[in-house]
């Protein structure tokens, strides 16, 4: 049974880098058949792709926050990650990390297991 | 303002039928059948309930189904019980970004 959990602080301050780290259970995150994704709720509010890495380290952003964030993968470690710098307190949200497959070079735009979220608040 | 447009809300009776509807454009929801819809509870991830437009996950209720119609999406869920009130975001690929888009949700209460 494939599993994700995210980790990292729940408090950053204005101006700084949120990072975040998603280990993957059940599954390897190298594998051709998947691609691994972050995406954030606001609270009382809609959710948002932030942006999705795959095994090999490429990656796709989120236009609105292309300037700010990066996506990187460890295989080594099973876990891929999330930096958004420059954070607001629009920042603040519940994110996840989820995952997605790919079929040979077809794209599923659907997320099959997610992470239980974790809240991540930007205040000084 | 999100990207696909959702009724803030809706409500039924245990046992009637409800729809959601999820308005997009020709480059997303209108251009591609990758329209999923998933359920959240409150403090809980979203759940996938529909795929592709109209596929359900294996364990996901024949109660669920989906459907499309040019730019528009459509939820319906039949037989209402308790346990479906929560909250329904629909999403589609997006052209414009090469991501995956939702709609801002929409509260289901069963009455």
């Amino acid at each position: 049974q494939v599993q994700l959990q995210e980790s990292g602080p729940g408090l950053v301050k204005p101006s700084q880098t949120l990072s975040l780290t998603c280990t993957v259970s059940g599954g390897s995150i190298s594998s051709d058949s998947y691609y691994w994704n972050w995406i954030r709720q606001p609270a009382g509010k809609g959710l948002e792709c932030i942006g999705r890495v795959y095994g090999s380290g490429s990656t796709i952003y989120n236009p609105s926050l292309k300037s700010r964030v990066s996506i990187s993968v460890d295989t080594s470690k099973n876990q891929f990650s999330l930096k958004l710098n420059s954070v607001t307190a629009a920042d603040t949200a519940v994110y996840f990390c989820a995952r997605a497959r790919l079929e040979g070079d077809v794209h599923v735009y659907y997320f099959d297991y997610w992470g239980q979220g974790t809240l991540v608040t930007v205040s000084s | 303002q999100s990207a696909l447009t959702q009724p803030a809300s809706v409500s039924g009776s245990p046992g009637q039928s409800i729809t959601i509807s999820c308005s997009g454009s020709s480059s997303d929801v209108g251009g591609y059948y990758f329209v999923s819809w998933y359920q959240q509870h409150p403090d809980k991830a979203p759940k996938l309930m529909i795929y592709d437009v109209t596929n359900r996950p294996s364990g996901v209720s024949n109660r669920f189904s989906g459907s499309k119609s040019g730019n528009t999406a459509s939820l319906t869920i039949s037989g209402l019980q308790a346990e479906d009130e929560a909250d329904y975001y629909c999403s589609s690929y997006s052209s414009r970004t090469t991501l995956v888009i939702f709609g801002g949700g929409t509260k289901l209460t069963v009455l």
